[in-house]
């Protein structure tokens, strides 16, 4: 009965190949969110999808997509995978009533190695 | 440019005693403001919140503070337990009534250690 759920865990890679990065939700909530955690520790906001629609996309490389099957369902897929990315990739939904925006439930995350 | 900062890394505080977490931030357009915390292999959990409106929030043994003129917020948590150990996020919304669809600006934490 996990609310937020991420698979993989862990995922190590080579530099060059394309993985994916899977997340769905139980809590009912219209927005999803991924965030990407670098080494120095901050989490950033990379992309955010409201019924299906995306309403954030932030400076990100466009190697990078995001999909959304469904509202309880938001994939991240990257293209041609560089050293840069190492990085844990969270995973987060909220209900999109007033201030509850903000208070945003997160997956246990994903690390990504990439070799 | 970081416009969340928390330039403690760490804090260390005795079990029973008061722990203050400190954040700042720049940007003026930021509105409200949370706190997350974080257990190690797991995703940061929703803590507490406080928006620009008002000085204080409290909920049992934590309390925010926001102190608008010198764009600064500190959480308290009263007495510290064990289980508190953890690192803490600080975070910033530019809520605007909703227009800014959660986005939300993270500190780079601090980690919690809370002594038995």
């Amino acid at each position: 009965d996990t609310a937020v759920s991420q698979t993989p865990k862990y995922l190590v890679t080579q530099m060059g190949n394309d993985k994916s990065i899977k997340c769905e939700q139980n809590l009912g909530h219209d927005t999803m969110y991924w965030y990407k955690q670098d080494s120095k520790k901050f989490l950033k906001i990379m992309f955010s999808y409201n019924n299906k629609e995306l309403i954030i996309n932030e400076t990100v490389p466009n190697r990078f997509s995001p999909k959304s099957p469904d509202k309880a369902h938001l994939n991240l897929h990257i293209n041609s995978l560089e050293l840069g990315d190492s990085a844990v990739y969270f995973c987060a939904s909220s209900p999109t009533t007033g201030y509850l925006y903000n208070e945003q439930f997160f997956g246990p995350g994903t690390r990504l190695t990439v070799l | 440019d970081q416009q969340v900062k928390q330039n403690s890394p760490s804090l260390s505080v005795q079990e029973g005693r008061i722990s203050i977490l400190n954040c700042d931030y720049t940007n003026s357009m930021f509105d409200y403001f949370l706190w997350y915390k974080k257990y190690p292999a797991e995703g940061p959990t929703f803590l507490i919140s406080i928006s620009s409106i008002k000085d204080k929030n409290e909920d049992g043994r934590f309390t925010v503070f926001l102190n608008k003129s010198a764009k600064h917020l500190s959480l308290h948590i009263v007495p510290s337990q064990p289980g508190d150990s953890a690192v803490y996020f600080c975070a910033a919304s530019a809520f605007a009534g909703g227009t800014s669809y959660g986005k939300l600006t993270f500190g780079q934490g601090t980690i919690l250690t809370v002594h038995p």
